[in-house]
C-alpha cells in the first residue's frame, strides 16, 4: 500500500499566520488527497489533486504536487483557531488502497 | 454533522461480550470501509466492501467480523475482544471502489470502543 509521510509532526502558529505542511510518498500516484481531523471526530476530505495537476486552490487552502519529487504541500492561509486539527495526506494509486501517514498536528493560537 | 452515521458513539464491553458497530450512508456510495484509529495515530484500514462484496481484508483478526447487508449499511461484529482493541472505529464510504481512481472518503464520527 502507499503511505504518505507528513512533515512536520507538529506545528504551532498564531492566528492570522500561514501554515504549511508537507507530504512525501514512495510510488507513482493517481491522485493525492488531504484530510482534516478534529479531536475525537471523523476525517473530513479537504482537497484532491490529480497526478497531472501541479497546484489547486480551495478557499484558504492551496495544495501543490511535485510528482518528480513525490511530494505535496498543503498551505493554509490566514489561519484561524478553528483550523486547529490534525492533517493527513493520502496518496492514491491505481492498483489499490491508500493509507494515511502519521499526520501533522496544527495548533493555531488565538 | 456528517452524512455517514455511526452508532453507538461510545461502547464499553467486556472481553466475553458480543457487540456490533453500525454504519449507514444514503449518498448512494458503493464502497464502504472500516478503519481503526488509536490515540495520536493515523487511521488504519481494516476492511473494504465494494458493491456489497468484501474486497479488502487487511489481515484483521477473526474476532472482528464485517457484514454489508445492503449498499447503505455496514456492520462490524465484535466478539472476544482484547483490551488492546480499544480504539476509535471509523466507518467511511466513497463513490467508487477502492481499486478505482481514489474517490474521496466520507467519514462518520466513529465509535469510541473500550474493552475492559
Amino acid at each position: 500500500s502507499q503511505q504518505g509521510e507528513e512533515d512536520p509532526q507538529a506545528l504551532s502558529i498564531q492566528e492570522g499566520e500561514n501554515a504549511t505542511m508537507n507530504c512525501s510518498y514512495k510510488t507513482s500516484i493517481n491522485n493525492l488527497q488531504w484530510y482534516r481531523q478534529n479531536s475525537g471526530r471523523g476525517l473530513v476530505h479537504l482537497i484532491l489533486i490529480r497526478s497531472n495537476e501541479r497546484e489547486k486552490h480551495s478557499g484558504r487552502l492551496r495544495v501543490t504536487l511535485d510528482t518528480s519529487k513525490k511530494s505535496s504541500s498543503l498551505l493554509i492561509t490566514a489561519s484561524r483557531a478553528a483550523d486547529t486539527a490534525s492533517y493527513f495526506c493520502a496518496p492514491n494509486t491505481n492498483a489499490g488502497k491508500s493509507t494515511f501517514g502519521d499526520g501533522t498536528t496544527l495548533t493555531v493560537k488565538p | 454533522d456528517t452524512e455517514v452515521t455511526q452508532t453507538p458513539k461510545h461502547l464499553v464491553m467486556g472481553m466475553t461480550n458480543k457487540k456490533s458497530l453500525k454504519c449507514e450512508q444514503h449518498m448512494g456510495h458503493r464502497a464502504m470501509y472500516w478503519y481503526k484509529q488509536k490515540a495520536k495515530k493515523p487511521p488504519e484500514l481494516m476492511f473494504v466492501y465494494s458493491y456489497e462484496k468484501l474486497s479488502i481484508n487487511e489481515s484483521v483478526p477473526s474476532r472482528f467480523s464485517p457484514e454489508c447487508p445492503n449498499s447503505s449499511l455496514l456492520n462490524l461484529h465484535l466478539h472476544a475482544l482484547q483490551p488492546e482493541d480499544s480504539a476509535l472505529y471509523l466507518c467511511a464510504s466513497s463513490q467508487t471502489g477502492a481499486r478505482d481512481r481514489g474517490s474521496p472518503l466520507h467519514f462518520g464520527n466513529g465509535t469510541r470502543l473500550t474493552v475492559t
